[in-house]
């Protein structure tokens, strides 16, 4: 009965580099949804995706970042060229359907990334 | 605008004394409203949610949560605190205009002290 999964919990890259977070759903959902939280501060949506489709991404920067959810494989965060202020706690959430307003959220253990 | 208030940055509880972390909102219609918990370097652990009926929601963990919509409140609480409830709080809530996304608040640091 495995939850949300992500990897890697840690990630480490130096300035200039490209990251790739990984999110599994849980199983049966479809739906996935990126957060970003800097220390000692509240989550911040990022994106928001289904299979093959993004939904919304009004919470991701214009430039570098971009996320996928491919038919097969989990979602991929990916970020281009991370400077020192990418440097945060990634969380990645899956629900069961969409336009549910009850739909509970499930989070990852999260990804850790630190730019060095 | 749709919003979530948690007034307070930290609570401060006694070991085995009643905890209430506070919450209020704003939304359009009728608010779906959640409860989480994040222990240090975790994720987000849902805790409980109110959609509708009994104003009095329980959760995990001994936690419930009561609605008040004239004071549009969510407010936490738990009879007999526990060390290990010491955690960061996050309140969140779903309305017809956010449509699928959980508007958070800033949450709150509670401390249970032995």
């Amino acid at each position: 009965n495995a939850g949300v999964m992500q990897n890697p919990r840690h990630l480490v890259r130096r300035r200039g580099q490209e990251a790739r977070l990984r999110c599994s759903p849980m199983k049966g959902h479809s739906h996935v949804y990126w957060y970003r939280q800097l220390p000692e501060e509240g989550l911040k949506f990022m994106v928001y995706l289904q299979k093959e489709n993004i939904i919304d991404e009004s919470g991701m920067p214009k430039e570098r970042f971009s996320a996928e959810f491919p038919k097969e494989g989990p979602s991929i965060l990916r970020i281009q060229q991370v400077v020192r202020g990418d440097s945060a706690a990634y969380f990645c959430a899956s629900s069961p359907r969409t336009g549910g307003l009850a739909d509970t959220q499930y989070f990852g253990p999260g990804t850790r990334l630190t730019v060095l | 605008a749709q919003s979530v208030a948690q007034p307070e940055d930290q609570v401060n509880v006694a070991e085995g004394n009643p905890l209430t972390v506070k919450c209020t909102y704003s939304v359009s219609g009728n608010p779906y409203l959640f409860w989480y918990v994040q222990y240090p370097n975790r994720g987000l652990q849902f805790l409980l949610k109110y959609i509708t009926g009994d104003n009095l929601v329980k959760g995990s963990y001994g936690f419930e949560a009561e609605f008040n919509k004239s004071q549009t409140s969510f407010h936490l609480k738990k009879p007999s605190a526990l060390v290990s409830d010491s955690a960061l709080y996050f309140c969140a809530v779903r309305g017809v205009d956010s449509n699928y996304q959980l508007i958070w608040g800033a949450g709150t640091k509670l401390i249970i002290k032995p």
